[in-house]
C-alpha cells in the first residue's frame, strides 16, 4: 500500500532533550516536506526537500533540522526542543510531475514540557 | 499562489450530494485547483485537482467555471465519514516543493 509513515505518533518530552521524528514513504517520490499544524495558524511548512541531499527552509524552520540521505526517508530533528514546538507535525511527499499532489503521513503529536 | 475563499461551515444530510464552493478570482492561467480534506487531526488527504476541465474520480467531482474564478467540489453521496474540513488550494503545479497554503477551509458536517 502506498503510504507515508511517521514515528512516533505521540511523544511527550522535556525541554532541551534532543529528539527525532522519522518519516518514510514507499512511493519513490522526489519531494518531501515537514509541516506543523497549530490551532488558528493552519499548516505551516518547516522544511522541504526536492531530492536526496537537497533541502531548503520553509516558513518556520527555526529550531528544526532535517536530512535527506535516502530518497524514502526525511527525518525531522529537534536538537533542543522548547515548549513552543508543542504541535501536530505532518510529513508529506509528492512527485515532481506537473500536477503534483501531496500525500500526508498520519501525524505526530508532540508535547514539550 | 492565488488566494481562495470558502464558507467556514456547511451541513449536508447523509446520502445527499455535498456541494462545496470555492472562489479564486485571482487565479492565473497556469494555476491548478486542488482539493484536500482533513478529518479531525489526521493527515490531510488529497481528493481531486483540475486545471480547466471538470474532473471526476472515485471520491468526488470538481466543477470549474469557464472563467476559472470559482469551483465546486461535489461529494455525490455524502456519508458520516465525509465529515471533515475541506480545503481548496490554488497553486502552480510546477516549480519548487514549497508550501501548500491551506487556509481556513470549510467544515463539512454530514448529518444522519
Amino acid at each position: 500500500e502506498a503510504q507515508v509513515t511517521q514515528n512516533p505518533r505521540y511523544l511527550i518530552t522535556v525541554t532541551g532533550k534532543k529528539l527525532t521524528v522519522t518519516c518514510s514513504q514507499n512511493m519513490n517520490h522526489e519531494y518531501m516536506s515537514w509541516y506543523r499544524q497549530d490551532p488558528g495558524l493552519g499548516l505551516r511548512q518547516i522544511y522541504y526537500s526536492m531530492n536526496v541531499e537537497v533541502t531548503d527552509k520553509g516558513d518556520v524552520p527555526e529550531g528544526y533540522k532535517v536530512s535527506r540521505k535516502e530518497k524514502r526517508n526525511f527525518p525531522l530533528i529537534l536538537e533542543s526542543p522548547s515548549p513552543n514546538q508543542t504541535s501536530l507535525y505532518f510529513c508529506a511527499s509528492s512527485t515532481s510531475g506537473r500536477a503534483r499532489t501531496q500525500y500526508f503521513g498520519p501525524g505526530t503529536r508532540l508535547l514539550v514540557l | 499562489d492565488a488566494k481562495t475563499t470558502q464558507p467556514p461551515s456547511m451541513d449536508c444530510a447523509e446520502g445527499r450530494a455535498a456541494n462545496l464552493p470555492c472562489n479564486h478570482s485571482t487565479i492565473s492561467g497556469n494555476e491548478y485547483v486542488y482539493w484536500y480534506r482533513q478529518i479531525h487531526s489526521q493527515g490531510p488527504q488529497y481528493i481531486i485537482h483540475g486545471l480547466k476541465n471538470n474532473e471526476t474520480n472515485e471520491m468526488a467531482s470538481l466543477i470549474i467555471t469557464e472563467d476559472r474564478k470559482s469551483s465546486t467540489l461535489i461529494l455525490p453521496h455524502a456519508t458520516l465519514r465525509d465529515t471533515a474540513v475541506y480545503y481548496c488550494i490554488v497553486r502552480v503545479a510546477a516549480g519548487s516543493a514549497r508550501q501548500l497554503t491551506f487556509g481556513s477551509g470549510t467544515q463539512l458536517t454530514v448529518l444522519p
